[in-house]
């Protein structure tokens, strides 16, 4: 069964500062990897998303991850956070072979201080 | 953004009646999904669907039903809602060219008293 673990619950950045995100994940073949990014009160946005070929990804609002596969990780980066990055992030696992399913990590909020 | 509404958006209900929540989709998706988010545990797969009257299990199924006549919809229900299934609900989409890759509604948030 596929798992995903974010072991960070919450993580408080100062604005401008660099921020990463970790997300290990368990799963026995290639997995598809995505972080998706929750503000208060809203839906998921979809950051990015790994599913081949080059391990470091770029995304949407300067984020980026990176595929680990030797440390089953894929974490998330930002070089310098806004204040409006403020939100809870998740970390997810999915694979065609399981129906498309997600599994996702319970989350990171992270704070940014002014 | 993904074509997506879910309706209700806010339900406060009393334990042991009946919740109906309704996800509708205009992007002609072939996989919808419906997941419930508790603080601590991310997002749970209650049920999916993968075509009309074609739907399956998650990892959280137990006092929840699904039902799929339309591809545009797809039907959450809880047949005698209890107070461990007060969450916020969380529809999902897939692009039908690429799979894997999940778009979510702005969710319902559900209280049962």
């Amino acid at each position: 069964a596929q798992s995903v673990t974010q072991p960070d619950i919450h993580i408080t950045v100062s604005e401008g500062a660099s921020l990463e995100l970790r997300c290990n994940y368990s799963y026995g073949a290639t997995p598809y990897l995505f972080w998706y990014v929750q503000s208060p009160g809203q839906g998921l946005q979809l950051l990015l998303k790994y599913f081949s070929g080059d391990t470091l990804v770029q995304g949407i609002k300067g984020f980026e991850a990176e595929f680990k596969r030797s440390q089953s990780s894929f974490n998330l980066r930002k070089p310098s956070v806004h204040w409006s990055d403020a939100a809870e992030y998740f970390c997810a696992v999915g694979a065609y072979a399981a129906g498309n399913k997600l599994t996702f990590g319970g989350g990171t909020r992270v704070l940014v201080k002014p | 953004d993904a074509g997506i509404t879910q309706s209700p958006r806010h339900k406060v209900t009393e334990t042991g009646t009946p919740v109906t929540l309704r996800c509708h989709q205009t992007e002609n998706h072939r996989y919808m999904y419906w997941y419930r988010q508790d603080p601590g545990h991310g997002l749970r797969l209650i049920h999916y669907s993968y075509g009309v009257k074609d739907t399956d299990k998650g990892e959280v199924s137990d006092g929840y039903s699904v039902s799929r006549s339309k591809t545009e919809d797809f039907l959450l229900t809880l047949e005698s809602a209890t107070s461990s299934q007060t969450s916020v609900y969380f529809c999902a989409i897939s692009d039908r060219e690429n799979q894997e890759t999940q778009y979510f509604g702005p969710g319902t948030r559900l209280l049962v008293l």
